[in-house]
């Protein structure tokens, strides 16, 4: 069974930083590109972040550019995102995704984790 | 970039009725790469449509999607009381976007 487990959120004071972590099992880990998504309080979904199976291609949206770094451990099947310079609007639940090719789509989601920026 | 904009906002229909969602993009795309995803409150979203028009595994049937270019639809044949949530369109490529949700709500 696909699992995706998220840790590493909570509060955090603006300008802070945090770092998310998603454990994976159950599929080849190493095989797939994986995603973060978030989505701020009573808001829609917004891609944040994606890397490539190796990690050798990453992906931002515009507005954590700078400040968030994905990054991946295949050998220990986790997948991170470093958020720095944080911002009120970073507010959100965080969900590790993983991609699918066959699918072109995201096909297995974690339960979220919640990041709140604010002093 | 391309924008994907959902119509309508928020859908209010009774069981058994017929639910057609819209997802519009601002520029043409491959419908190979247009999928929906369902969400309901509290949980993560759940991929229903992949490739405009392929339902993913374990989806009833009264789900499909069709379209092509820029105009694109969910429908959902007839409501049942675990369908009424958000639906969300997305384009897949090497960056991901996600349209601005259609609520549908029971009337």
């Amino acid at each position: 069974e696909v699992q995706l487990v998220e840790s590493g959120g909570g509060l955090v004071q603006p300008g802070g930083s945090l770092r998310l972590s998603c454990a994976a099992s159950g599929f080849t880990f190493s095989s797939y590109w994986m995603s973060w998504v978030r989505q701020a309080p009573g808001k829609g979904l917004e891609w944040v972040a994606n890397i490539k199976q190796d990690g050798s291609e990453k992906y931002y949206v515009d507005s954590v550019k700078g400040r968030f770094t994905i990054s991946r451990d295949n050998a220990k099947k986790l997948l991170y995102l470093q958020m720095n310079s944080l911002r009120a609007e970073d507010t959100a639940v965080y969900y590790c995704a993983r991609e699918n090719g066959a699918v072109a789509g995201i096909d297995y989601w974690g339960q979220g984790t919640l990041v709140t920026v604010s002093s | 970039e391309i924008v994907l904009t959902q119509s309508p906002g928020t859908l209010s229909l009774s069981p058994g009725e017929r639910a057609t969602l819209s997802c519009r993009a601002s520029q043409s795309v491959s419908s190979s790469y247009l999928a929906w995803y369902q969400q309901k409150p509290g949980r993560a979203p759940r991929l229903l449509i992949y490739g405009a028009s392929t339902r993913a595994t374990g989806i009833p049937d009264r789900f499909s999607g069709s379209g092509s270019g820029t105009d694109f639809t969910l429908t959902i044949s007839r409501l049942e009381p675990e369908d009424f949530a958000v639906y969300y369109c997305q384009l897949y490529g090497n960056s991901l976007t996600f349209g601005g949700g259609t609520k549908v709500e029971i009337k």
